[in-house]
């Protein structure tokens, strides 16, 4: 069974200062890993997806990477709109479409 | 790109009663829609599989005859709650994966939060 474990689940952060969410998964075969970006009250917004191992992504202030056990979502210099609660998902190989979710990081960057 | 909808945002109904819950893709073909439900504090749980034009594929422990999803078209697939229960009151979010070849990604729509009194 897939499983995803992100940490840590809180994080408060200053204004411009960076850090690193993690996310650590087992799969017998990777089809994908997912991040999403969720706001209170609202559906999860799609940021990256990682396919394999030595994979980056960027997007302004974020930037993902992915091994073969783990995803880190870098966040450099954040601001206060980067608050929200960041969730990794990962997909099996094997046809089927569905993804298994962790629990979420929740960022708080305080001006 | 890759907008998806559902309807309505909020609703609360009496226990006993029955609650449809609309997912639309707005400007792409889903050939495949999700299901899932979210608690305070938690992350998404998967209810239900959604393929267009086939029976949905429930996740164990979720009840097929309470949550009825229909998949009638490439862009529509609907939830409906029947007897609504206080312990059925959640966030239902969807989502949607585009029909492009090689694209995986989930599509989720801004989630319906259902409130049984």
């Amino acid at each position: 069974e897939d499983q995803v474990t992100q940490s840590p689940e809180a994080l408060r952060l200053q204004e411009g200062e960076s850090s690193s969410l993690n996310c650590s998964y087992t799969v017998s075969g990777l089809r994908g890993l997912f991040w999403y970006r969720q706001d209170p009250g609202k559906g999860p917004e799609f940021l990256f997806t990682l396919y394999s191992a030595g994979e980056e992504k960027e997007k302004e202030r974020l930037k993902a990477t992915l091994t073969k056990k783990e995803s880190f979502l870098h966040i450099t210099a954040p601001k206060p709109e980067d608050s929200a609660t960041y969730l990794c998902a990962v997909g099996e190989s094997g046809g089927y479409q569905k993804v298994t979710f962790g629990t979420g990081t929740k960022l708080q960057v305080i001006p | 790109g890759a907008v998806v909808s559902q309807h309505p945002s909020w609703v609360i109904c009496k226990s006993g009663t029955s609650v449809k819950i609309e997912c639309r893709s707005l400007d792409f073909q889903a050939t495949t829609m999700f299901w899932y439900r979210q608690f305070p504090k938690q992350s998404l749980m998967l209810m239900a599989t959604s393929n267009e034009g086939s029976k949905a594929t429930y996740e164990q422990g979720v009840e097929k005859d309470k949550f009825l999803i229909n998949h009638a078209s490439l862009t529509l697939s609907t939830l409906t709650v029947t007897s609504a229960h206080p312990e059925d009151s959640s966030f239902y979010i969807c989502s949607a994966i585009s029909r492009l070849a090689g694209d995986y990604e989930q599509y989720f729509g801004p989630g319906t939060r259902l409130t049984v009194t």
